[in-house]
């Protein structure tokens, strides 16, 4: 089983630039989320979706946009890089709310 | 906002002690989830609480859902060195059960 796949594993970005990290599921699970982890600090819920075409703002939403095309695919989008952004990026899926919450590796990403 | 505090931030403990770490809620939770995140890796579920009062053990760890429904804590017994990493308490809730993460307690265990 693959579970939960995140692409890529680590990414350099300059300022301004833009990029979507990618993150797909395999387990048919409603739920997904996108988390953001600063060093030493605990994961920040940046977007959520409860189902294919729905998705919903987390607590730091400002800089990324998401889409939920797919019950498969929930991909995350910086449009315009800055060094606040420079973080891990998890992307995680459950069955529901309130069940277990199956995570990928991590994307590592560095903005300069 | 729900506000959702874990402590201790960080822990130092020769192998073998036992460990407890908790968490408190200013709002009634439904759920308390604690996961386990290793160097390097994205976080693993350790144990799922959903009853108020309720005590489950997975080897070493034992977990309790506060019967306030407010809090709940995590021990470890024996610690070994593989135990180190971050350790975060979780709760589903609001609107859509979104998932929530306390900041985590920080595990370094000295052989």
């Amino acid at each position: 089983n693959a579970g939960v796949t995140q692409t890529p594993k680590f990414r350099i970005l300059k300022i301004g630039q833009s990029m979507t990290l990618q993150c797909t599921q395999d387990m048919n699970h409603n739920y997904m989320y996108w988390y953001r982890q600063d060093p030493g600090m605990g994961l920040k819920l940046i977007y959520y979706s409860v189902g294919a075409g729905i998705t919903d703002k987390g607590e730091v939403p400002n800089g990324y946009n998401v889409s939920r095309s797919t019950t498969e695919d929930f991909p995350l989008r910086l449009e315009l890089a800055a060094p606040s952004q420079t973080s891990v990026y998890f992307c995680a899926s459950s069955t529901e709310g309130d069940t277990e919450a199956f995570f990928g590796q991590g994307t590592r990403l560095t903005v300069v | 906002g729900q506000q959702l505090n874990q402590s201790p931030q960080s822990m130092f403990i020769q192998e073998g002690e036992d460990v407890s770490m908790n968490c408190t809620s200013s709002s009634i939770f439904n759920t308390w989830l604690w996961y386990k995140q290793d160097p390097g890796e994205g976080p693993v579920l350790l144990i799922a609480l959903y009853k108020a009062g309720e005590l489950t053990s997975n080897g070493r760890l034992t977990a309790q859902f506060g019967i306030t429904r407010k809090d709940s804590f995590l021990n470890i017994s024996a610690s070994i060195p593989s135990d180190v990493g971050i350790y975060f308490c979780a709760w589903s809730g609001g609107s859509n059960y979104k998932l929530t993460f306390g900041k985590g307690t920080l595990l370094t265990v000295n052989p």
